[in-house]
């Protein structure tokens, strides 16, 4: 099946600096990727739709300013948390359509202390 | 709107115990569902899906029937491993356009003890 690659798995930072997350399709084109947020045991929340090309269309209660998403090519787009707080910690996911079928990158975990 | 409820856990069985962890659905039209397992540190993945009434899906002997009558499409396996031990979310998919976006259920921690 399809790749997604997020970078990196996990990463620490301190509170008040910025953290990227990568997610690429390696093996395929993606017009349209997915980021979601996943608490301690909750499920996956949406937090945005990811457009090549165009703006991301975020989810009510996302902070655009906070979680700034680029879809600069069709195989990769970022999730940058900026000013991250400790509330921030969380399990981030991105996924991306191939076809009918959706896959998902391996999540990344922000700690921010 | 759409919205899956998923059996609460934790779930622990034995080895070689039946499975079911039940999920059932609220959606507009004629939604797709899916089934996606997610181990430790890890990022989902699909495990069976189905995209009309009655299709049944079928991975690494899971099953889930996809039930338009009782808006369910719960998970059921014969006979599990310590390996199955994982969280697994029941998801559907429903709307118009290409970008649909998936919607899950909270998740269920299963554990299976040798």
């Amino acid at each position: 099946g399809a790749v997604v690659s997020q970078h990196p798995s996990w990463v620490i930072c301190k509170s008040g600096t910025s953290v990227k997350i990568e997610c690429r399709s390696l093996d395929f084109q993606a017009t349209t990727m997915f980021w979601y947020r996943q608490f301690p045991k909750q499920s996956l929340m949406l937090m945005a739709t990811s457009n090549e090309g165009s703006k991301a269309t975020y989810e009510q209660g996302v902070e655009k300013d906070k979680f700034l998403i680029n879809h600069a090519s069709l195989t990769l787009s970022t999730l940058t948390v900026t000013s991250a707080h400790p509330e921030d910690s969380s399990f981030y996911i991105c996924s991306a359509r191939a076809g009918t079928e959706a896959f998902f990158g391996q999540g990344t975990r922000l700690t921010v202390v | 709107g759409n919205s899956v409820t998923q059996m609460e856990g934790p779930v622990t069985l034995s080895e070689e115990a039946f499975l079911t962890i039940n999920c059932t659905y609220t959606a507009t039209g004629y939604p797709s569902l899916f089934w996606y397992v997610q181990y430790p540190g890890e990022g989902l993945q699909l495990l069976l899906k189905a995209t009309k009434a009655d299709d049944k899906g079928s991975n690494k002997g899971f099953e889930a029937t996809y039930r338009k009558e009782t808006t369910s499409f719960h998970l059921e396996k014969g006979s599990v491993q310590v390996s199955d031990s994982a969280v697994y979310f029941c998801a559907l998919r429903s709307g118009p356009g290409s970008a649909r976006q998936l919607t899950f259920g909270s998740g269920t921690q299963l554990t299976v003890l040798p």
